[in-house]
């Protein structure tokens, strides 16, 4: 099945320590999107990626960091640099032409 | 970062009643979507929008895109119980870097009353 996934479901962390949130998708899509959402919350944007090897900051990127190595995968490291990491965080893609984003199941991340 | 207004942002109703829902923004969108979250799963895709004054359904989901483009609305008929969860607009405009990017609404709330 065609799809994105994002790995694993929940994720605790000390303080401290950097953590890598996995998303995978089989879908060819050439864009890849993370968002971080926080409880009774939208979605806001933290990074996205239009090609391999290419990616620009979104509106809260301070304190994460993103790769493109291949067009399935998309990580998002969150560093100790952010300051309040606990939340959902849900990673999209979409098409070439962009019209339409399909979500991954979400990971959420406790610090502990 | 911006996010569109959502509205309302909560509402109980009864089962078998009808539901509306609307997204404004200051921004022209060339795309409106619409999507549904329940608990602790991502945001599954209801309908999508590409022009302005297009009205699109799926099945009890009836969705418009404004004629300002500044604004879309969602309807739902009937509802029932498995219709619960957080539901989203989306807006999509090209970034300054030429790229496009997708504005989030805040949410709305729905919980039905069987």
């Amino acid at each position: 099945d065609g799809g994105i996934t994002q790995s694993p479901k929940y994720l605790f962390r000390k303080e401290g320590q950097n953590v890598t949130l996995s998303c995978e998708q089989n879908l060819n899509h050439d864009a890849m999107y993370w968002y971080r959402q926080d409880p009774g919350q939208g979605l806001r944007l933290i990074y996205y990626s239009q090609i391999v090897n290419d990616f620009q900051k979104g509106d809260i990127a301070e304190g994460y960091s993103v790769s493109r190595e291949k067009k399935e995968s998309f990580p998002l490291t969150v560093t100790s640099a952010q300051k309040n990491p606990t939340a959902f965080y849900l990673c999209a893609s979409s098409t070439v032409e962009q019209t339409e984003a399909f979500f991954g199941q979400g990971t959420r991340l406790t610090v502990v | 970062g911006q996010q569109l207004n959502q509205s309302p942002q909560s509402m109980f109703i009864q089962e078998g009643e009808d539901v509306s829902m609307n997204c404004t923004s200051s921004s022209i969108f060339n795309t409106w979507l619409w999507y549904k979250q329940d608990p602790g799963e991502g945001p599954v895709l209801l309908i999508a929008l590409y022009k302005a004054g297009e009205l699109t359904s799926n099945g009890r989901l009836t969705a418009q895109f404004g004629i300002t483009r500044k604004d879309s609305f969602l309807n739902i008929s009937a509802s029932i119980p498995s219709d619960v969860g957080i539901y989203f607009c989306a807006g999509r405009r090209p970034s300054t870097s030429g790229t496009y990017k997708y504005i989030f609404g805040t949410g709305t709330r729905l919980k039905v009353l069987a």
